[in-house]
């Protein structure tokens, strides 16, 4: 069966501060897709980024950047220079093959607040 | 560009009630599914409906129900409500890549928050 674990429940750090979210994922299948999301307070999840199971390039979209390594089953997250505007609830998530990407497993999410 | 839009934003109901919520899907997408996120945890799937069938299920008891129109919008219904089915409720659509049973990223909707009292 499929998982999704977000360690850290809650993460609070101050304007300018890089912060790392760590996600641990479990599965079966050799292919597989892994998503991150982000949930504002107004509740509509806003997706970051897919990344298949064959493609172990890490990726930066602006301050974002994402490091997924297959021997250890973690994709984490990072945000440099983290903004107010980054505080929200960060969802890490999974899809087998065998659902063709399209039925998520989430993690618990990690709630993140930026102070000024 | 409309994305997903869910009706009503809240809802309060009673134990062993009905309630039936809806989804438009994002233009130019024709699958949607349904996530129900309690409070303090991820979502969990439900279901995918494409090409107006049940494609996918999660593990969901047979209360919960829905249905695709040929406009591609979508229903979600739950009878008998239970205090436990209280939660934010989000429609994702998708667009299922021709030759393929892959879809593009799921887009969320804002959700339905439901109350059971």
């Amino acid at each position: 069966a499929q998982k999704v674990t977000q360690a850290q429940t809650e993460i609070s750090v101050v304007e300018k501060e890089d912060v790392t979210l760590d996600c641990v994922y479990e599965t079966r299948d050799t292919t597989y897709y892994l998503f991150w999301y982000k949930q504002p307070p107004s509740g509509e999840l806003v997706f970051l980024i897919r990344r298949n199971s064959f493609d172990e390039q890490n990726e930066i979209s602006g301050r974002y950047s994402w490091n997924f390594q297959k021997s250890t089953s973690s994709f984490n997250f990072t945000i440099t220079a983290s903004q107010v505007v980054d505080s929200a609830v960060y969802f890490c998530a999974l899809s087998e093959r065998g659902n063709a990407g399209n039925m998520l497993t989430f993690g618990g999410g990690t709630r993140l607040m930026v102070k000024p | 560009d409309a994305g997903v839009t869910q009706s009503p934003t809240h809802l309060i109901k009673t134990r062993g009630q009905q309630v039936t919520l809806r989804c438009s899907p994002k233009s130019g997408h024709d699958t949607v599914s349904w996530y129900q996120q309690a409070l303090g945890q991820g979502p969990q799937f439900i279901f995918q409906y494409y090409e107006e069938e049940e494609r996918q299920r999660g593990n969901f008891p047979d209360r919960f129900s829905g249905h695709q129109f040929p406009n591609y919008s979508s229903e979600l219904n739950v009878n008998a409500l239970l205090l436990g089915d209280s939660a934010l409720y989000l429609c994702a659509s998708s667009l299922r890549l021709q030759g393929s049973s892959y879809n593009s990223p799921l887009h969320f909707g804002n959700g339905t928050r439901l109350t059971v009292t």
